[in-house]
């Protein structure tokens, strides 16, 4: 079973605000990944991560940014948060590129 | 570039009866392909994650198969009940991609009782 856990799980808040989103998980997951979805829509990788000190952007163009000093650690920050953000932000693991994606429960943010 | 859809939209069904989801892909150089179930408002439950060499995987009431070379996939889900109801959702990893998934908008599901 995956433990992947993310936070908040629900966020609503006013333009202009610094958010950070939190994701973390127990596996010692070397890959992990950030998505968007907007209600009704498809999944779109905006992040990935291979391991400490390696990330990428996805297909997706997003004005947030991540990190990963932690193996189990990969925060998603937004500097200054619009109404355009509002969406789900889902976060995965996986131990191996090319195996199984765990996911978290998600984060629905909305600007207001 | 790899596209992913997902036929029907929306599907309602009453308790007890067989369906099939159907995804199908652009491209078929593909490494493998997964079949997730969303709840809503919730993250992403793996069901199946079929290799591009297999033909078919099954877990429990759910069978899916795997047709590389036409870009198909399907969802068999068997003597349905309500707790199935939920979005399924179809995605692709390209060779030679570096694990990236690509995902179909997914298939809405009710079961009633």
């Amino acid at each position: 079973e995956a433990d992947i856990y993310q936070t908040p799980r629900y966020l609503v808040i006013g333009t202009g605000k610094k958010i950070t989103l939190e994701c973390s998980q127990t596996m010692g997951h070397d890959k992990m990944y950030w998505y968007q979805q907007d209600p009704g829509m498809e999944l779109h990788l905006i992040h990935y991560s291979y391991g400490v000190n390696s990330t990428e952007k996805g297909d997706l163009s997003s004005e947030s940014t991540v990190s990963r000093i932690r193996t189990e650690h990969f925060p998603l920050t937004l500097e200054s948060a619009r109404p355009s953000h509002t969406s789900q932000y889902l976060c995965a693991s996986s131990e191996y590129s090319l195996r199984e994606q765990y996911f978290g429960p998600g984060t629905r943010l909305t600007v207001t | 570039k790899q596209e992913v859809t997902q036929i029907p939209a929306a599907l309602s069904v009453p308790e007890g009866e067989n369906l099939v989801l159907n995804c199908s892909f652009t491209d078929s150089a593909i490494y493998n392909l997964q079949w997730f179930r969303q709840d809503p408002g919730k993250g992403l439950t793996s069901l199946l994650l079929i290799q591009s060499s297999q033909r078919e995987q099954t877990s429990g009431r759910l069978n899916a198969s795997l047709d590389k070379s036409s870009g198909r996939s399907t969802l068999y889900i068997a003597a349905s009940q309500p707790g199935d109801s939920a979005t399924y959702l179809c995605a692709v990893r390209s060779a030679g991609n570096t694990g990236k998934l690509i995902f179909g908008q997914g298939t809405t599901l009710q079961v009633k009782p």
